[in-house]
């Protein structure tokens, strides 16, 4: 069985700092693996995603997360905050080979100070 | 366009009705999901069809009964309504076929359900 841990279920930045969100995950087969964002009151907008290619992964809005298989971690960073960047964020877990199931972690809310 | 548009967007109800969500999607997918979100933001599958097929059902009561009538839409039946269905649920599509599934989801907005 696959899950994701996400550790801070809050984080809170001043804006221009740099930006760390952390996801563990488990999963006995090579993971897919995804950030995803929710703003207020909206569904869940695709940052990036890890799937065996290069382990460090570009997304959007200046995001990236790197793939680190020997500490089954995949953390999200952003070297300075923007106030638009304040939403909650959820890491989650697919399975190379065709599950159709993403299993999600249980957010981090992100707030950025002015 | 809306690309996975849902509808309706908040939906307030009694203990006992029951209530539909429709959701549709133009982004040409052939695999649809319902996910539930609790009040803690803790997102759940509940089920998913490919091509109108069920693939996935995640140990959801029975009172809620998903209907694909063709591969772009996907809609959600609940029958005797309980208080603990209060929740928002997202509609969700992805592309299965046609190479490696990376399972990335295009998501609705979302539909709030409140029971009282």
């Amino acid at each position: 069985a696959q899950s994701v841990t996400q550790l801070g279920s809050h984080v809170s930045v001043s804006e221009g700092a740099l930006v760390l969100l952390r996801c563990n995950y488990s999963s006995s087969v090579p993971p897919y693996l995804f950030w995803y964002v929710q703003y207020p009151n909206q569904g869940l907008q695709l940052l990036l995603k890890y799937t065996s290619a290069a382990t460090l992964v570009k997304g959007i809005n200046g995001f990236e997360a790197e793939f680190k298989k020997s500490e089954t971690s995949f953390h999200l960073t952003k070297p300075s905050a923007h106030m638009s960047d304040a939403a909650e964020y959820f890491c989650a877990v697919g399975t190379q080979g065709g599950s159709e199931k993403l299993v999600f972690g249980k957010g981090t809310k992100l707030t950025v100070n002015p | 366009d809306t690309a996975v548009s849902q509808t309706p967007k908040y939906l307030v109800t009694q203990m006992g009705n029951d209530k539909s969500i429709k959701c549709e999607q133009n982004l040409g997918h052939d695999t649809m999901y319902w996910y539930k979100q609790d009040s803690k933001k803790f997102l759940k599958i509940m089920f998913s069809y490919n091509n109108k097929e069920l693939i996935i059902n995640e140990t959801v009561p029975n009172r809620f009964s998903p209907k694909s009538p063709d591969k772009a839409h996907l809609n959600l039946h609940i029958n005797s309504l309980e208080l603990g269905d209060s929740a928002v649920y997202f509609c969700a599509s992805s592309h299965r076929g046609g190479g490696a599934n990376t399972g990335e989801l295009f998501f609705g907005e979302g539909s709030r359900l409140t029971v009282l």
